[in-house]
C-alpha cells in the first residue's frame, strides 16, 4: 500500500532532549516536506526535499534540522527542543515539487515538549 | 507572510446544501490546490488548479480560480455528513519553491 509513515505518533519529552522524528515514504516519490500545526496558524513548512541529499528551508526552520540520505528516508530532528515546539508535525511527499503535484501525507506526529 | 487566506473561518451548513469556501493570495502564483483535514489526522489533497486554469472538475467538487482577484473558491455541492472536514488551499510564490498553507475553513455538516 502506497503510504507516509511517522514514527513515533506521539511523543512526550522535556526540555533540551534531542529527538527525532522519522518519516518514510514507499512511492519512490522525489520531494519530501515537513510541516507543523498550530491552533489558528494553519499549517507552516519546516524544511523540504527536492531530492536526495538536497534540502531547502521553509517558513519555520528554526530548531529543526533535517536529512535527506536516502530517497524513502526524511528524518526531523530537534537537537534542543523547546515548549514552542509542542506541536502537530506531518511529514509529505510528491513526485515533483510540494504545487506541481499531489502531496501524500502521513498521519501526524503528536509532540509535547515539557 | 501568509499567502493564502481563507474564508469564511467556519460554516455550517444543512446536508443536502451546497458550501463554498473562499481562498484569497498575495502574489502571482504558479498553481493552487485545495486540501481537506479530518479531526486531527493528515491532510488529503483534493484538487489542484494551475494559473492559467480557470475551473476544474472533481466529483462534487468545483475550483474556481480568478487570477485578476487573486483568489479562488471551492464548491461542494449537494454536501454529505462525511465532508464535515477543515478545508485549506495551499499555494506557492514564482520563483518560490516553498508551499504557503492557509489557515483553513471549518465545515460542519448538520444532519
Amino acid at each position: 500500500e502506497a503510504q507516509v509513515t511517522q514514527n513515533p505518533r506521539y511523543l512526550i519529552t522535556v526540555t533540551g532532549k534531542k529527538l527525532t522524528v522519522t518519516c518514510s515514504q514507499n512511492m519512490n516519490h522525489e520531494y519530501m516536506s515537513w510541516y507543523r500545526q498550530d491552533p489558528g496558524l494553519g499549517l507552516r513548512q519546516i524544511y523540504y526535499s527536492m531530492n536526495v541529499e538536497v534540502t531547502d528551508k521553509g517558513d519555520v526552520p528554526e530548531g529543526y534540522k533535517v536529512s535527506r540520505k536516502e530517497k524513502r528516508n526524511f528524518p526531523l530532528i530537534l537537537e534542543s527542543p523547546s515548549p514552542n515546539q509542542t506541536s502537530l508535525y506531518f511529514c509529505a511527499s510528491s513526485f515533483l515539487g510540494a504545487l506541481t503535484d499531489t502531496q501524500y501525507f502521513g498521519p501526524g506526529t503528536r509532540l509535547t515538549v515539557l | 507572510s501568509q499567502q493564502g487566506e481563507e474564508d469564511p473561518q467556519a460554516l455550517s451548513i444543512q446536508e443536502g446544501e451546497n458550501a463554498t469556501m473562499n481562498c484569497s493570495y498575495k502574489t502571482s502564483i504558479n498553481n493552487l490546490q485545495w486540501y481537506r483535514q479530518n479531526s486531527g489526522r493528515g491532510l488529503v489533497h483534493l484538487i489542484l488548479i494551475r494559473s492559467n486554469e480557470r475551473e476544474k472538475h472533481s466529483g462534487r467538487l468545483r475550483v474556481t480560480l480568478d487570477t485578476s482577484k487573486k483568489s479562488s473558491s471551492l464548491l461542494i455541492t449537494a454536501s454529505r455528513a462525511a465532508d464535515t472536514a477543515s478545508y485549506f488551499c495551499a499555494t506557492d510564490a514564482r520563483g518560490d519553491d516553498k508551499i504557503i498553507f492557509g489557515k483553513g475553513t471549518r465545515l460542519h455538516i448538520l444532519p
